[in-house]
């Protein structure tokens, strides 16, 4: 299975700020690559897929970049409601996997 | 626009088995993959398996080997999660979770289902 290395595991930001969470893969993904946003108590929420696709209406100070083993997503313009936990997921291969999460407080 | 609604919370003793639904929109599982995924309290989240357009399904994840079953009934549109031999472990809140034909990421969630495990 490819594991998924994510960090930070948490971080502390202010309105206005940009912040970046890494994703590391055990192995090469192409671009099979997603992030997800999820709040307490509700499913996730798709943002980027691709590594780098803004999947749609998700505001676009979102954005995700990298290939390979290496991936970033980033959010500009922090807003209060950004608060919550990011997760990334490879869908290169069977069995799917996630990070173990970034938890992001504004 | 694929619609996911999953039954309600169970509450089971350890050792027994649990089965979870997961109604789809209609007349769309021939081209949805249907995934099944966990999360414990305050924890991440873990994929447990997914079930195919065709009805079969890939090699679950290895911890939940032997223990889970994913069937499915296409005249109703439900997808069926059964998990066997509970521990306290297999406490936590299981989503369904679909992806379409023509491409591999989740793009849309249930709603959840809670399953307690205690004696």
């Amino acid at each position: 299975a490819i594991h998924l290395t994510q960090s930070p595991s948490s971080l502390s930001a202010s309105a206005g700020d940009r912040v970046t969470i890494t994703c590391r893969a055990s192995r090469a993904l192409p671009s099979a690559l997603s992030w997800y946003q999820q709040s307490p108590g509700t499913p996730p929420k798709l943002l980027i897929y691709g590594a780098s696709s803004l999947e749609s209406g998700v505001p676009s100070r979102f954005s995700g970049s990298g290939s390979g083993t290496d991936f970033t997503l980033a959010i500009s313009s922090l807003q209060p409601e950004d608060s919550a936990t990011y997760y990334c997921q490879q869908y290169n291969s069977f069995p799917y996997t996630f990070g173990q999460g970034t938890k992001l407080e504004i | 626009q694929v619609h996911l609604v999953q039954s309600g919370a169970e509450v089971k003793k350890p050792g027994a088995s649990v089965k979870i639904s997961c109604k789809a929109s209609a007349n769309t599982l021939s081209h949805t993959y249907i995934h099944w995924v966990r999360q414990a309290p305050g924890q991440g989240l873990e994929w447990v398996g997914v079930i195919y357009p065709t009805g079969g399904v890939a090699p679950y994840a290895q911890r939940f080997q032997g223990r889970v079953s994913m069937t499915r009934d296409t005249a109703t549109s439900t997808v069926y999660m059964e998990l066997s031999s509970l521990k306290s472990e297999d406490t936590a809140v299981y989503y369904c979770a679909k992806h379409g034909s023509n491409y591999g990421y989740i793009d849309d969630w249930g709603q959840g289902t809670l399953v307690t495990v205690s004696s």
